[in-house]
């Protein structure tokens, strides 16, 4: 199987701030590499699929990059909603795999 | 817009089977779309566990192989989980999902889970 490994685990940031969580794959996956957000009690939601597509109706303080087996997820502006879960997915090939997740949490 | 809304027993017994079932509203499972679950163990990241097409074609994931089975019922317009042989880690919040049928796989939609706990 693929590994993701994400780092941070968790961060903490204020409203205002800019963040960056990273994902590395344990072999190339291309740019098979999908972002969700995850809040309790509510349905994930996929912010960036291809490493740097923005999903409709995402907003635009959302930024993916990166290829092969290093990736990157860019939050700037943050606001408020914005503070949740983030998680990679790899879907170069199954089984399909995801990072362990990153906390954001505010300051 | 589709909606998935994932339902069945929330406690299960050791040894016993896991049943979910995932509603599919606002557009047909007979489309061309793979159906997915998901699931996340207390304190431990997302499990991808499987597929399946309207067809009943399927995919698993192999550590869970030989015990689960995903199935389509496209009169219901639903997909369903079954997961054999359980214990104590296969307790989790599990999600129902729809794979995008464009080319990078990834799931566009998803329900809000259900969290399932083996116990006796």
């Amino acid at each position: 199987d693929i590994q993701m490994t994400q780092s941070p685990s968790s961060l903490s940031a204020s409203v205002g701030d800019s963040v960056t969580v990273t994902c590395r794959a344990s072999q190339s996956i291309g740019s098979y590499l999908n972002w969700y957000q995850l809040k309790p009690g509510t349905a994930p939601k996929v912010l960036i699929y291809a490493a740097s597509t923005l999903e409709d109706g995402v907003s635009s303080r959302f930024s993916g990059s990166g290829s092969g087996t290093e990736f990157t997820l860019t939050i700037s502006s943050l606001q408020p909603e914005d503070f949740a879960t983030y998680c990679c997915q790899q879907s170069f090939m199954t089984p399909y795999t995801f990072g362990q997740g990153t906390k954001l949490e505010i300051k | 817009q589709v909606q998935l809304q994932e339902s069945g027993p929330r406690l299960v017994k050791p040894s016993g089977t896991l049943s979910l079932t995932c509603a599919v509203y606002g557009g047909p499972v007979r489309n061309n779309n793979w159906w997915t679950w998901v699931r996340q163990p207390p304190g431990k990241g997302l499990e991808w566990i499987g597929e399946v097409y309207h067809t009943g074609s399927s995919n698993y994931n192999p550590s869970l192989k030989s015990r689960v089975t995903i199935s389509v019922e496209v009169s219901k317009n639903q997909f369903s989980l079954r997961l054999t042989s359980v214990t104590a880690a296969d307790t989790a919040l599990y999600y129902c999902g729809r794979r995008d049928p464009g080319f990078y796989y990834y799931l566009d939609v998803w329900g809000k889970g259900t969290t399932v706990t083996v116990s006796s």
